[in-house]
C-alpha cells in the first residue's frame, strides 16, 4: 500500500510570508497527526484529527497556524505569518484507528521549512 | 501528564559491538511504549512497541527492548550493530486509553566502521 505522502519536501520563505503544507494519509486511516520537529528535538504534536474532527490542538499556535482535514482524508497545515522560530520539519502521520488504542503511526517524509 | 527522557543525545559505537539506548518515562497510569527510528531525510518508522504481557519485546532489524515498570524504563538494545543502524532513535509513550503520543528528544546512534 502507498505510504503517507507530503508535499512540498522543502520550502524556503521569508519571515511574515505564508506557507502551506499538504498531507495525504494512508487510505482508510481515520486518524491524522501533524508534528513539528525542530532540529535536535523530538516531534511535537501540533494537531490531531480523527476523521475530519479535531481531537487535540492544544499545542497549535492558533494565532498563526491553522489546519484542516477535508472529507476526512487529505489535510493542509498553514502558517501565516511565518516567524524565524517556525523553521523545522513538519511531519504528517496517520493511524488506522483511534480511541486510545496503541496503533502504530505511519509517518510521511516530512517538509523541511526554512524561514529567513 | 506523561513525559519521556532520553538521557543520551548521541551514542557512538563500533560496528558489531552491542548498544543500549536509554529511555525513561513518567506516568501515573498504565502506558504503551514505542521506539521509532528515523533515517536521514526520512520520516519515523516503528521499531517495536510494548502494550502488555512479556516485558521483553522484539522488533525489526534485530532490536529488542525491555519494559521495567519499577524503574519506569524502556531501554532499547541490539547485541551487534551494523553500519546501516546509523540513525536517530526516538522513544515514545502513550497513556493508556488516550490517543496522544509524547516523543523523547531522540538519541543519534553513530556506528563507527
Amino acid at each position: 500500500e502507498a505510504g503517507v505522502a507530503q508535499s512540498p519536501r522543502y520550502k524556503i520563505i521569508e519571515k511574515r510570508q505564508s506557507v502551506a503544507f499538504w498531507c495525504n494519509p494512508i487510505s482508510g486511516h481515520a486518524t491524522l497527526y501533524w508534528y513539528q520537529q525542530i532540529l535536535g528535538q523530538g516531534p511535537k504534536l501540533l494537531i490531531q484529527f480523527q476523521n475530519n474532527g479535531v481531537v487535540d490542538d492544544s499545542q497549535l499556535p492558533k494565532d498563526r497556524f491553522s489546519a484542516e482535514r477535508l472529507k476526512g482524508v487529505d489535510s493542509t497545515l498553514k502558517i501565516q505569518p511565518a516567524k524565524l522560530e517556525d523553521s523545522a520539519v513538519y511531519l504528517c502521520a496517520s493511524t488506522r484507528g483511534g480511541g486510545g488504542a496503541a496503533y502504530e503511526q505511519y509517518f510521511g517524509p516530512g517538509t523541511r521549512l526554512t524561514v529567513t | 501528564a506523561q513525559s519521556v527522557t532520553q538521557l543520551d543525545s548521541q551514542v557512538p559505537v563500533f560496528e558489531e559491538a552491542p548498544v543500549e539506548l536509554r529511555c525513561n518515562y513518567s506516568s501515573s497510569v498504565s502506558v504503551y511504549l514505542f521506539w521509532y527510528v528515523q533515517y536521514p531525510n526520512q520520516g519515523l518508522q516503528l521499531l517495536l512497541k510494548y502494550l502488555s504481557g512479556s516485558t521483553l519485546v522484539k522488533g525489526i532489524n534485530g532490536f529488542e527492548a525491555e519494559f521495567n515498570k519499577s524503574q519506569t524504563s524502556f531501554h532499547l538494545r541490539k547485541p551487534s550493530v551494523h553500519i546501516s543502524d546509523t540513525a536517530e532513535y526516538f522513544c515514545a509513550v502513550q497513556r493508556g486509553g488516550y490517543q496522544k503520543v509524547t516523543f523523547g528528544t531522540g538519541t543519534k546512534l553513530q556506528v563507527i566502521p
